[in-house]
């Protein structure tokens, strides 16, 4: 059974404060993603890697920075938390190429910044 | 303008009902289309892909897109409780590139 693990279902973090994301999956993908999501506003692309060590910059970057120093692993860090990055932020894995449209999920972490 | 347009509903239909879904887009480049399925405190799930124009099947499920009008949809035959969920869809221009998502429509399939 494929599956992603995002590290915390909840979280309640600061403003100021600085926040890690971790993100495992163990179906040998090559890219791996980061989302958030908001009611009204959808699934929005944060940062995505397509290999070790690489990333590239989605939708909505600001803010936001990421690490993957092995292929299972992605992590999302928000560098000095802010009440606007209150959300649902969703990691995906999918294979590079013709079946990248194939993206699994993991369950999401509802992170509140007070 | 968004790219992708999905009413986001909510939409309620008694059991048994046919369900229509629909997104409509702008970006003709797109290739590849989606649709995933999204159940409470649960992230999506793929249920249909479609490449190109067409309709594909699969069991109660029938994803249609017609790219001359830039507009996909998603039928469910025979609703049960058990498809009450958000239904999101995406598109791909394909090859590695990023998907791009509805806001999604939130479905409620009442006994």
């Amino acid at each position: 059974d494929v599956k992603v693990t995002q590290s915390s279902r909840y979280l309640v973090k600061r403003t100021g404060e600085k926040v890690f994301l971790e993100c495992v999956q163990d179906m040998d993908h090559e890219n791996m993603f980061w989302y958030r999501q908001d009611p009204g506003l959808g699934l929005r692309l944060i940062y995505f890697s397509y290999d070790v060590k690489m990333k590239e910059k989605g939708d909505i970057p600001e803010g936001y920075s990421v690490s993957r120093e092995k292929k299972e692993r992605f992590s999302l860090i928000l560098e000095s938390a802010s009440t606007n990055q209150t959300s649902m932020y969703l990691c995906a894995s999918s294979f590079v190429g013709s079946r990248a449209y194939e993206q699994y999920f993991g369950p999401g972490t509802r992170l509140t910044v007070t | 303008q968004k790219e992708v347009e999905q009413d986001p509903g909510p939409l309620s239909v008694p059991e048994g009902a046919i369900v229509s879904l629909n997104c409509t887009y702008s970006n003709s480049a797109f290739q590849y289309f989606m649709w995933y399925r999204q159940y409470s405190r649960k992230g999506p799930e793929l249920l249909m892909y479609t490449y190109s124009s067409g309709n594909k099947e699969d069991g109660r499920f029938t994803a249609q897109v017609d790219k001359s009008s830039k507009y996909i949809s998603l039928f469910i035959r025979d609703s049960q409780p058990s498809d009450s969920a958000t239904y999101l869809c995406a598109m791909s221009a394909g090859g590695n590139e990023k998907l791009t998502f509805g806001t999604g429509t939130r479905l409620t399939i009442i006994p």
